[in-house]
């Protein structure tokens, strides 16, 4: 069974400008989370989709969005990008809400 | 709210000496406990859940609600062991999991 997939892999982007990321999960899995990971805070929680329904957010501004679309694959988009918002960007799906989670590899995201 | 702690950053033992990784959580219900590892250039993955009251590699985690712990241990460490460790909550079944920020341990051989 394939892993998730997260694309792209790597992206630099200019202070103001927006970005969309991608996620596709694993087969038949409906629920996908987004993490933040940087060196001084970890992981954070961004959001929880299922069934194409938010069901989770984290404590983060409005510049940040997401998306599920019904084949379960999701996006989250930043507006508007920071210094600050440079990082990694997981994520990760699971069978149903409370099941295991499974990591995708990441998005580096580098804003200049 | 829910807050995990995993107050070293970095953990070093040699090979075949006993490890406990810390992690203490402060949430006021039942939790569900996770602990996660990273091996060097590979996904971030589940080892072991409170739940499962299983051993995953050699290594145990029993969770503590009179402390609020949730310590990983393994008895005789291996160089493969060396990775992050990431000590994770769920304050309930659909509720979001929150991440400590993750020990490194380090095996010397």
């Amino acid at each position: 069974k394939a892993g998730v997939t997260q694309t792209p892999r790597y992206l630099i982007k200019t202070r103001g400008q927006q970005v969309t990321l991608s996620c596709s999960p694993i087969s038949g899995h409906r629920s996908v989370s987004w993490y933040q990971q940087t060196p001084g805070q970890g992981l954070q929680f961004l959001f929880e989709y299922f069934s194409e329904t938010q069901r989770n957010k984290g404590n983060f501004p409005g510049r940040f969005s997401g998306r599920q679309f019904s084949n379960s694959r999701s996006e989250m988009n930043v507006s508007t990008l920071e210094l600050g918002d440079s990082a990694l960007y997981l994520c990760a799906s699971s069978r149903d809400r409370a099941a295991e989670q499974y990591f995708g590899p990441g998005t580096r995201l580098t804003v200049t | 709210a829910q807050r995990v702690t995993q107050p070293e950053k970095l953990l070093s033992v040699f090979k075949g000496a006993p490890v406990e990784l810390k992690c203490n959580y402060s949430y006021s219900g039942s939790p569900e406990l996770f602990w996660y590892v990273q091996y060097s250039r590979q996904r971030l993955q589940l080892l072991l859940r409170h739940i499962s009251r299983e051993s995953i590699k050699g290594f145990t985690a029993d969770l503590n609600k009179g402390e609020t712990s949730f310590h990983l241990k393994k008895p005789f460490a291996q160089e493969e062991d060396s990775a992050m460790y990431y000590c994770a909550l769920r304050a309930g079944g659909y509720q979001k999991v929150t991440f400590g920020i993750g020990t490194k341990l380090q095996v010397i051989p």
